[in-house]
């Protein structure tokens, strides 16, 4: 089946510093979601990509759909000690086609 | 708007117990998804329901049931409950009706659940 890879698997990064994360695929995807995680909650969805080379914002958030839409990135930039939580990525084929998630990257960040 | 909502928050099973999870999802959301929620294995998908109807299917044991109702609540049921299913059950819903790319999922705060 299709997989996600989701790199790095945790990172430990000191409170000020920008942060880097991204997810590759074999498959082709029609969407990119950036999701965020805090101990005992669901995910929160932080970015939607949909089209190949996009670039899109939230606050101190930046994610890409990369232009061979096999892949996306996420930067955090500034990180700061609410940043803390698992970071998944998630590719859709649209239609009815479910999504598939990566096994997130955990975010440790000292103050 | 009120957002995705899991009932109970929290359960504790014992084995060969079955176990009815339930899940309301955003008003006008008319797709629910469950998945299965554990440390080694990431987030597992279940299975999808739109419109009463189960639209997609994960690779879990027949024991993983669930339904959709006309007002697009949903309930999963696990039967025969094994050590193995002590996870954190998540429910998702989506608008449905994009036809380029997928909707966006929005996910509830889960049902943890224990098996002993």
């Amino acid at each position: 089946g299709q997989q996600l890879n989701q790199s790095p698997q945790s990172m430990f990064i000191q409170e000020g510093e920008d942060v880097s994360m991204n997810c590759t695929s074999s498959s082709i995807f029609n969407t990119w979601l950036w999701y965020k995680q805090e101990p005992g909650e669901g995910p929160v969805l932080l970015i939607a990509l949909y089209k190949a080379g996009e670039l899109t914002s939230n606050g101190r958030l930046t994610a890409q759909f990369g232009i061979t839409r096999k892949d996306s990135f996420l930067n955090i930039s500034a990180s700061i000690p609410s940043d803390v939580g698992i970071y998944f990525c998630a590719g859709g084929q649209g239609g009815s086609e479910k999504l598939v998630f990566g096994k997130g990257t955990k975010l440790t960040v000292n103050p | 708007k009120a957002g995705v909502t899991q009932t109970p928050r929290y359960l504790i099973k014992t084995r060969g117990q079955q176990v009815t999870l339930s899940c309301s999802p955003i008003s006008g959301h008319r797709s629910v998804s469950w998945y299965q929620q554990t440390p080694g294995q990431g987030l597992q998908f279940l299975f999808e329901y739109f419109s009463e109807t189960q639209r997609n299917k994960g690779n879990f044991p027949g024991r993983f049931s669930g339904r959709q109702f006309s007002n697009s609540r949903s309930e999963m049921n696990v039967s025969t409950l094994e050590l193995g299913d002590s996870a954190l059950y998540l429910c998702a819903s989506s608008l449905v009706g994009r036809r380029l790319g997928n909707e966006k999922l929005f996910f509830g705060s889960g049902t943890q659940l224990s098996v002993l």
